[in-house]
């Protein structure tokens, strides 16, 4: 059961162009959404995130769009450039303890490629 | 200076031994986790701890045992191992209790398990 779906696998996007990431979600009890970005041979790194009570968040080229009812995030990247080759994965929290442990949902990731 | 590193990163071992994979972080962090990413690339949570007390335990099969000496270090010890448990396995950490939703979790570089 796979609860954070990017159905894109990949995305190839023009130098200087909009680069859009689509996730899609289906437990209502998610309440923050997070963006990883990916390297080969490296861990994931956090990109951006969102609560479920922002439809938007920004952070220089870098902007999250959610929209709950329809349990669908985007990432948009403008101006894509070369170094933002790479995979993203879209992820999903809830928290599960008093500690702050939040356990976190990844999709499958979408492998992006900038084209110079 | 890395902030979560594991050990080894390369893993080539037979089927049915028993093999540990090492975590440390240096950000000071309460919380700590494994994830799986399977040959599919699906990432996905097996353990988290929040100062040496285990939290999450994602069904994984009881070969599978985590140990915290300290809230700085969560290794991995596998028993028995079977091909199915060829991965990359990573660590990562977190502010946990930090009073702030959708803490970034730092990740390391990944340990590489294949098992022939």
């Amino acid at each position: 059961d796979q609860q954070v779906k990017q159905n894109s696998p990949s995305l190839s996007v023009q130098e200087g162009r909009i680069s859009i990431l689509n996730c899609d979600y289906t437990n209502s009890m998610f309440d923050y959404f997070l963006w990883y970005k990916k390297y080969p041979a490296e861990g994931p790194t956090f990109l951006i995130s969102i609560s479920s009570i922002k439809d938007k968040n920004e952070d220089g080229r870098f902007t999250v769009f959610l929209n709950k009812s329809a349990k669908h995030l985007s990432l948009h990247i403008v101006p894509s450039q070369p170094g933002d080759s790479a995979v993203y994965f879209c992820a999903a929290t809830v928290i599960i303890s008093n500690f702050g442990n939040e356990k976190l949902t990844f999709g499958t990731g979408t492998r992006l490629t900038i084209i110079p | 200076d890395t902030a979560v590193s594991q050990t080894p990163k390369y893993l080539v071992t037979q089927m049915g031994n028993d093999k540990s994979i090492k975590c440390e972080q240096n950000l000071g962090h309460d919380t700590m986790y494994w994830y799986k990413q399977d040959s599919k690339k699906f990432l996905k949570i097996m353990f988290s701890y929040n100062n040496k007390e285990l939290i999450i335990n994602e069904t994984v099969p009881n070969r599978f045992s985590p140990k915290s000496p300290d809230k700085a270090h969560l290794n991995l010890h596998i028993n028995s191992l079977e091909l199915g448990d060829s991965a990359v396995y990573f660590c990562a950490s977190s502010r946990g209790t930090s009073g702030r939703r959708g803490n970034e979790q730092f990740f390391g570089p990944g340990t590489r398990l294949t098992v022939l």
